[in-house]
């Protein structure tokens, strides 16, 4: 398997535009992470879907970020409008359990100017 | 919520010494402590894990040690390496996945 898939690996938008990140899990994992990371605020759990449904979005921001998987095997994390303070390396993680090991993809570093 | 303390934030030793990550949380329902290690440009990835029915894991160099009842846990890294040098996180799951602040760990050869 190649792992947990993200893309686009970078993106650099304006202010105000919208911006799609985009998530491919490994094959059969049935739990999906979102994180952002940034160095004053660390690693961020936004919000994780089991079993293709959200279980817990209390930590996504605003109701400028929203999530979807419509399906196993994708998900988007949508900003809108992008703001400047949104940038951030935005992960994606995929675990076979809620309490198992969750492999990361390599991110999208997200830059708002 | 689940609130993970991290420390020390920031780690030097000299190659072959040992190092010691500490962690603390708050839920005592939380049952699964895995570690990760983060290189420069690279997502997360783990390195052990332990669950609450174990007390210590190890797997060769890294060890995990986990005491439920005062609610932490500790990664031990023993005959340091250069390539050791990473940002390790701890993590605490009840059900979501919640990570500690980090440690910049630095191995001078």
């Amino acid at each position: 398997d190649a792992g947990v898939i993200q893309s686009p690996r970078h993106e650099v938008t304006e202010m105000g535009q919208e911006v799609t990140l985009r998530c491919k899990p490994i094959s059969g994992h049935n739990s999906l992470f979102w994180y952002r990371q940034t160095m004053m605020r660390g690693l961020e759990l936004l919000i994780y879907f089991n079993n293709n449904v959200p279980i817990d979005d209390s930590g996504m921001p605003e109701d400028r970020f929203s999530a979807k998987m419509p399906n196993a095997s994708f998900s988007t994390l949508k900003i809108q409008p992008s703001e400047p303070r949104d940038s951030a390396v935005y992960f994606c993680a995929s675990s076979l359990a809620v309490k198992g090991e969750a492999f990361f993809g390599q991110g999208t570093r997200l830059t708002v100017v | 919520g689940e609130n993970v303390e991290q420390h020390p934030s920031t780690l030097s030793v000299q190659e072959g010494d040992s190092a010691v990550i500490k962690c603390t949380y708050s839920d005592s329902a939380s049952n699964y402590f895995p570690w990760y290690k983060q290189e420069l440009g690279k997502g997360p990835q783990l390195i052990i894990d332990i669950r609450s029915n174990v007390g210590e894991k190890k797997d060769q160099r890294i060890a995990v040690t986990l005491n439920k009842t005062a609610k932490h846990f500790s990664l031990h890294i023993t005959e340091t390496q250069p390539e050791d040098s990473a940002v390790y996180f701890c993590a605490v799951s009840g059900g979501k996945l919640i990570f500690g602040q980090g440690t910049e760990l630095s191995v001078k050869p």
